[in-house]
């Protein structure tokens, strides 16, 4: 049973375009997060939701933005994207009590920004 | 600066080699002390977590954190082609709703047969 899924896994699209990453979770956890990760593999937090509630809100354009219609889902929307958008974006949820350090990452998804 | 610094290598080592891999950090607040391992076009897994200084162990894997050097290290013994990934070190202070996380970049390993 897939813990933390995403969709798509690979994405391609034009410069100027808008797009969405979903990303759902069904391990009961409170926090979701969203990470970049560039080609030298460095991961980026740039989201957090506990329960719906934007928690953790990095340095990001707001271009980007993130919607949870409930605690399962954290989605990520994109507008007018960029040749720097081009990464793999991942999801993670933190674990419940005493797990907290415990974070369980989505397979990832490939955004390629032509 | 970053918060977390990490050799990003890569290193090559051969089967049954100990391999060691390190982390520095600035941040003295960081109390949680996590190693990630992440497979190619895969999602980073938790490997193993410490909290505060101190040595943990896990089979052929083995954690230290020095925090008055603000040094943390992970060591892999009897090393196997399996192993083969990007360690990602990261660290985090603890919040109830949401811990943030820093990641080092991830030093890559190839243990070679």
């Amino acid at each position: 049973d897939t813990a933390v899924s995403q969709t798509p896994k690979y994405l391609v699209t034009q410069m100027g375009n808008d797009k969405s990453i979903k990303c759902e979770q069904n391990l009961g956890h409170d926090t979701m997060y969203w990470y970049k990760q560039d080609s030298k593999k460095f991961l980026k937090i740039m989201f957090s939701y506990n329960n719906k509630e934007l928690i953790i809100n990095e340095t990001v354009p707001n271009r980007f933005s993130p919607k949870s219609p409930d605690k399962a889902h954290l989605n990520l929307h994109i507008n007018s994207l960029e040749l720097g958008d081009s990464a793999v974006y991942f999801c993670a949820s933190r674990g419940l009590a005493p797990s907290y350090n415990e974070q369980f990452f989505g397979p990832g998804t490939r955004l390629t920004v032509l | 600066q970053k918060e977390v610094e990490q050799d990003p290598g890569p290193l090559s080592v051969p089967e049954g080699a100990i391999v060691s891999l390190n982390c520095t950090y600035s941040n003295s607040a960081f109390q949680y002390f996590m190693w990630y391992r992440q497979y190619s076009r895969k999602g980073p897994e938790l490997l193993m977590y410490t909290y505060s200084s101190g040595n943990k162990e896990d089979g052929r894997f083995t954690a230290q954190v020095d925090k008055s050097s603000k040094y943390i290290s992970l060591f892999i013994r009897d090393s196997q082609p399996s192993d083969s990934a990007t360690y990602l070190c990261a660290m985090s202070t603890f919040h109830l709703t949401g811990n943030q996380f820093y990641f080092g970049t991830g030093t890559s390993l190839t243990v070679i047969p």
